[in-house]
């Protein structure tokens, strides 16, 4: 089973900041990795998928990077409806792990 | 547009059963693997289980394995999970979502319910 670890586990920043978010995986799952943004009483919505595309809507602020084993989420510059927990998924094969969440706070 | 309704949930004491289903629209169903994903209270995400698009093939998390099965009818656009031996520890929102990629074997879940909770208590 591939293990995901994201950090930081909080992200404290304010609007307007650049917002960058780490997953490692336990071994290489190529570009098989997900992003996704979950608000507190929300489903969680994919943000970033094959590692760097965007899914459906997603604004340009929000982009993908990496390969292997290491990637990063980055939010150019933070927006309101931002601050958010997200989640990477490794999703090449059973079972699809998630990583543990990183919270983006003010 | 794509629309994922979660049901069934509820309060079940432990080692008893329940169904949840999801009723899809707005895609072609058929044609999407579906997967169920769970999120106990103040807890992360936990991938549970997961049906090919055509029900060829299905996989499961160990913690479920045994215990829950995962099914679809494709007729009534309609995913299934049927839950025996309920454990307090699975006590959790549990969201269906679809994957991406036509008659793919893996995808990223583009889309997903609004989840529905079941409560395993006594």
């Amino acid at each position: 089973e591939i293990v995901l670890t994201q950090s930081p586990g909080t992200l404290s920043l304010s609007p307007g900041e650049r917002a960058t978010l780490s997953c490692r995986a336990s071994q290489s799952v190529s570009s098989y990795l997900a992003w996704y943004q979950q608000k507190p009483g929300q489903a969680p919505r994919l943000l970033i998928f094959g590692a760097s595309n965007w899914a459906t809507g997603i604004p340009d602020r929000f982009s993908g990077s990496g390969s292997g084993t290491d990637f990063t989420l980055t939010i150019s510059r933070l927006e309101p409806e931002d601050f958010a927990v997200y989640y990477c998924q490794y999703y090449g094969d059973s079972p699809p792990t998630f990583g543990p969440g990183t919270k983006v706070d003010l | 547009q794509v629309q994922l309704v979660e049901s069934g949930g509820g309060v079940v004491q432990p080692g008893r059963s329940l169904r949840l289903s999801c009723a899809a629209s707005g895609f072609s169903f058929s044609n999407y693997g579906m997967h169920w994903v769970r999120q106990a209270p103040g807890k992360g995400l936990e991938w549970v289980a997961v049906i090919w698009y055509d029900g060829s093939n299905k996989y499961y998390a160990d913690s479920v394995k045994g215990r829950f099965t995962i099914s679809r009818d494709n007729s009534k656009n309609t995913l299934y999970l049927q839950m025996n031996g309920l454990r307090a520890e699975d006590t959790a929102v549990y969201y269906c979502a679809s994957q991406d990629g036509y008659n793919s074997a893996w995808g990223a879940l583009d889309y997903w319910g609004q989840g529905t909770l079941v409560t395993v208590s006594s």
